[in-house]
This record gives structure tokens, sequence and C-alpha cells, in this order.
């Protein structure tokens, strides 16, 4: 079967780093995404990482290692609007995106 | 530019009856997928549309079909609605493979 583990909350403080960890074990692997989704919202696109390595985007970085099936979202400067889910999903082999249930990250002043 | 629009924002139904929802992807994209999200999970995967043909499915019954329209609008619809359909249904276009921007999303609630 197809599975992303992702752990279900975290909390961390403003103005602080945190780190969600995402692994998967999926039929093949064609890209891994992230995406933030505040509550009664739609997802909204974070990072794409199909290559091993660190992607850098301002605060936010993802970082792949397919060897490991393992994937982290790092975090930056924490501020209070990043109060939000994030969610792990996968490319498998058919191209259809496989998702992680979601982190719950709160943040606290 | 308008980004991907869902029609209605919320409905209520009560179980056995059908509904249709339905998206407008961004300008530009030319295949749309739908999503199921129920409270506290991740999206899965129902279906995807590319040139007016469903291209891809999840593991949902034939109870959930779709349409996609010439300006490559979709629809989806659930037929016999029973209680475990209450979720928030997403839809998410795209043109190419590497993002899909997602729509508001329709809260539906089955009684």
């Amino acid at each position: 079967g197809q599975n992303i583990d992702q752990p279900t909350e975290m909390t961390a403080t403003e103005g602080a780093i945190v780190q969600i960890n995402c692994t998967y074990q999926t039929s093949g692997f064609n890209g891994l995404f992230w995406y933030q989704q505040h509550a009664g919202e739609a997802p909204t696109f974070l990072s794409y990482n199909v290559l091993d390595g660190l992607e850098e985007k301002g605060r936010f970085s993802s970082f792949l290692s397919r060897s490991k099936g393992y994937s982290y979202l790092l975090l930056k400067e924490l501020q209070m609007k990043d109060s939000a889910s994030y969610l792990c999903a996968v490319r498998d082999s058919n191209y259809q995106l496989i998702w992680g249930a979601g982190t719950k990250l709160i943040i606290k002043p | 530019d308008a980004g991907v629009t869902q029609s209605p924002t919320h409905l209520i139904k009560t179980r056995g009856q059908q509904v249709t929802l339905r998206c407008s992807p961004k300008s530009g994209h030319d295949t749309v997928s739908w999503y199921q999200q129920a409270l506290g999970q991740g999206p899965q995967f129902i279906f995807q549309y590319y040139e007016e043909e469903e291209r891809q499915r999840g593991n949902f019954p034939d109870r959930f079909s779709g349409h996609q329209f010439p300006n490559y609008s979709s629809e989806l619809n659930v037929n016999a609605l029973w209680l475990g359909d209450s979720a928030l249904y997403l839809c998410a276009s795209s043109r190419d493979e590497n993002e899909q921007f997602f729509g508001p999303g329709t809260r539906l609630t089955v009684l």
C-alpha cells in the first residue's frame, strides 16, 4: 500500500525555527510537494522537490532524500500567520498525488 | 486573472439525494482534479479530467462521476448521498505536472 506519514501536531514559538518531517512509501516517485492549508481554506503550494537536496524559497526550505523516502519542510523566523496545517504529497508512478494527513503547526507568542 | 473558482461554497443535502459541484480552472489550465477532504485529513484523489475525458481515477465508487466541458470547466456529481460523503470537496487545476492550484472548495454536509 501507499503511505505518507507526518506528525499530527507541532508547537513552536514565534521567531523560532521548526522542521516538519514526512516519510513516504509509494508505488513509484515523481516528485514531492508541500502545501500550506489554513483552517477552512484551500491548500496553497509551498514547494516541489524531485531531486535529492535542499530547495530554498525565502523563509521556507524543503529537503528530499529519495533513497530514504524522507522529506522535511523547514520554516524559519516563524510568524503567527504560519499557524496552519502543512501537507506533504507524493506523486506516484501514475502521476497521482498521494497526500499525508497534514501536520497542524501551532505558533505561540 | 481569476484563480480557480468553485460553486457553491456550502451545500446541505439529505441522504439519498444527488449533488452537482462546479469548478472553473485558472486561466490557461486544461487539467482539473477533484479531491475529497474529510475534517482533519489530507485530500483524497477522486479523479482527474483532461481534454474532456477522465484520465485517472482514485478509489471512489461509481456514485462519484464527473464531466469536463470544452472550456475546461468541470462538474463533480455524487449520487445516492450518504453521511460519509460529508466533506470539503476541492478542485485543482494545472497546466503542467508541477503545480496544482486549488479552489476554495465546497463544503458538503449530508444529513
